[in-house]
């Protein structure tokens, strides 16, 4: 079984739809991060958290909102969606005290097309 | 927070070895050099992570210089299946380090 599962795998849905995607994680770890990744571009850092009580915005965190709901669950809320919102989303982990340092591991990834 | 700079895209043949550098000028005493692989539609995966001199592992090598102001990942006699997009991050591992994925380099491996 995969370590890092992302819920849906595929999602179409309409401008002005909340939708949710859903991050689970069996590797005990504390960090979690939500990342979009647009054709050509890199992975953009949208919320990271650090443990269950922890959440930080990123770089692209306006439109977005996430919920730690356990350590291993760490779900991105879009709560309006809108067109340039389309996008690659990756959830990933971390482990701070793992070897090699702050490995990150990541989902398989959820594509997101809102029309 | 160590900004990196590595070349957008690279194109290679089957069997040849090749070198990737990356830039990063303002790296810190505390912070390592990690190396990520992305096949497309996948999420990226961890290739090497180094401090200094040198560092090998069976997917590929990892070079740094005594100034740790660049770093070269070597990937030796590639094949087709290497294409792929290669980040270089650098950070203070653990504590507060924000992991910073920029555009990578675009490797294309050709027959």
């Amino acid at each position: 079984d995969a370590d890092v599962t992302q819920t849906p795998r595929n999602r179409i849905t309409k401008t002005g739809k909340r939708i949710m995607l859903e991050c689970s994680q069996t590797k005990g770890h504390d960090r979690m991060y939500w990342y979009r990744q647009d054709p050509g571009l890199g992975l953009r850092l949208i919320y990271y958290s650090f443990d269950v009580k922890d959440i930080n915005k990123g770089e692209i965190s306006d439109g977005y909102s996430v919920s730690r709901q356990a350590q291993a669950k760490f779900s991105l809320s879009l709560e309006s969606a809108i067109p340039n919102q389309t996008a690659l989303y990756f959830c990933a982990t971390s482990d701070p005290t793992g070897t090699p340092q702050e490995t990150q591991y990541f989902g398989p990834g959820t594509r997101l097309l809102v029309l | 927070l160590a900004k990196t700079t590595q070349p957008v895209s690279m194109d290679s043949y089957e069997g040849q070895e090749v070198n990737i550098t990356c830039s990063h000028n303002n790296i810190a005493t505390n912070d390592y050099i990690t190396w990520y692989q992305q096949f497309p539609s996948q999420g990226p995966r961890f290739i090497i992570q180094g401090y200094k001199t040198k560092v090998t592992n069976e997917v590929a090598s990892l070079f740094i210089p005594a100034d740790r102001k660049s770093s070269t990942l070597s990937l030796p006699r590639v094949s087709l299946s290497d294409t792929a997009v290669y980040y270089c991050l650098v950070g203070d591992q653990g504590g507060s380090y924000i992991p910073t994925f920029g555009r990578g380099t675009s490797l294309i491996v050709h027959p």
